[in-house]
């Protein structure tokens, strides 16, 4: 069956330190791929999509990036982080054009 | 770009009330999803439409996209507590067909 991971669940980084959020799917093959972030009582704002390794497009300009190392392994990085980056971060896939999107847990963000 | 807009954006009722949330979208879509997020939670599919003016039902829920294909509309007959989060549509948009999302609905209900 196909499942996503999604880690950490929670993190709380200093202003000014890296991040490295990691998501992983499992049971599929050449999945599109999908950060969003949602900030507390919003939408969901889309970031980055991906459909094949190392192609990845930008929704937002941020100090945000993502990669694809691996055809299930979808990344998203900061070399510094504000306290705007703060906010509920979730990786998604589908398996196919006009498909169900299937979410990870999220990961909650705060910056301090 | 695309832009996909739900209203209300928050929804108060007392159980056993009706609910609806609407979407609208500035171009024709192919086809709209619906997710439910529970509060702390994340976004769940609950259903897909992808033909003109159709209708689908789950339970209590009903689904409906629009004749033009650029308005769609889920009803909750007699909600419950259990129906309390927040409602997103969701299309493909773009030549990536990424998958972008509505606004949302915020959903409380209170007894």
């Amino acid at each position: 069956s196909q499942t996503i991971h999604q880690w950490p669940a929670t993190l709380v980084q200093p202003v000014g330190s890296p991040l490295s959020l990691e998501c992983t799917v499992e049971g599929t093959s050449n999945p599109n791929l999908y950060w969003y972030r949602q900030a507390a009582g919003r939408g969901l704002q889309l970031l980055f999509y991906s459909v094949g390794i190392g192609q990845i497009s930008s929704e937002v300009p941020q100090n945000l990036s993502a990669s694809r190392p691996q055809d299930r392994q979808f990344i998203l990085s900061s070399k510094k982080l504000l306290l705007s980056d703060s906010g509920f971060y979730l990786c998604a896939f589908q398996t196919g054009r006009n498909t169900e999107a299937f979410f990870g847990q999220g990961t909650r963000l705060t910056v301090v | 770009g695309q832009q996909v807009m739900q209203i209300p954006q928050y929804q108060h009722v007392q159980e056993g009330e009706d609910f609806t949330t609407y979407c609208n979208s500035s171009t024709t879509l192919s086809n709209i999803q619906w997710y439910k997020q529970r509060p702390g939670g994340h976004p769940v599919f609950l259903i897909q439409l992808v033909k003109s003016g159709e209708v689908k039902k789950q339970k209590r829920l009903t689904f409906q996209f629009g004749e033009a294909k650029k308005n769609s509309s889920l009803h909750i007959t007699a909600t419950q507590t259990t129906d309390v989060g927040t409602y997103f549509c969701a299309a493909g948009t773009g030549g990536g067909n990424k998958l972008t999302f509505g606004t949302g609905t915020q959903l409380k209900v209170e007894l």
